[in-house]
């Protein structure tokens, strides 16, 4: 049964940083593309960023560019996202999606159930 | 940026009546989009992709259709569960981008 878990969430201050894991199993982790996708508190879905399976590309929304890093540890079956110069509308909750292929399609069939991360003072 | 617009925004209907729901795009798509049901505190879960094919373990009942700027999904007869809230995505164009959301809920 593939399996996604997100952790990491939290209370960040603006400015501030925070490191989101997304614990994968039941298939093989590193022959699909992974992605981070977001639901501010009532607002729809926002993808902002994705990672091949073949480790080669990263993409981005605009939004969250320069700011953010994706990253993957294939050996421990691992998403990561590093989140830098935090701002309140980055409060969310953060899903972690796979890719229904090992390059970038955009077909996201499996989701964690999310964390939330709120950025406030 | 391509967007996404759905409707109705909220749709009320009860179980057992036939529900229709739209996405426009704002420029072609071609066929590359996808419906998602999403229940609140549980993960989404992909319906429908490239347009018309179901996902593995969906039932018949959700159908998708459409292409170019114009998709609808449609759920022929409601069960009680699938009361919840459905979103569009695109995925032609970078970024991906979704809809935003058309809420079911029961009449």
């Amino acid at each position: 049964e593939v399996q996604l878990l997100e952790s990491g969430g939290g209370l960040v201050q603006p400015g501030g940083s925070l490191r989101l894991s997304c614990a994968a199993s039941g298939f093989t982790f590193s022959n699909y593309a992974m992605n981070w996708v977001r639901q501010a508190p009532g607002k729809g879905l926002e993808w902002i960023s994705g990672f091949s399976g073949g480790g080669g590309s990263t993409h981005y929304a605009d939004s969250v560019k320069g700011r953010f890093t994706i990253s993957r540890d294939n050996s421990q079956n691992t998403l990561y996202l590093q989140m830098n110069s935090l701002r309140a509308d980055d409060t969310a909750i953060y899903y972690c999606a796979r890719d229904r292929n090992i390059g970038m399609v955009g077909i996201f069939d499996y989701w964690g159930q999310g964390t939330l991360v709120t950025v406030s003072s | 940026e391509i967007l996404l617009t759905q409707s109705p925004a909220t749709l009320s209907l009860s179980p057992g009546e036939r529900a229709t729901l739209s996405c426009r795009a704002s420029q072609s798509v071609i066929s590359y989009l996808a419906w998602y049901q999403h229940k609140p505190g549980q993960a989404p879960r992909l319906l429908i992709s490239d347009a018309s094919n179901r996902a593995t373990g969906i039932p018949a009942r959700f159908t998708g259709s459409g292409s170019g700027t114009d998709f609808t999904l449609t759920i022929s007869s409601l069960e009680p569960e699938d009361f919840a809230v459905y979103y569009c995505q695109q995925r032609n164009n970078w970024p991906y981008t979704f809809g935003q959301g058309t809420k079911l809920e029961i009449k």
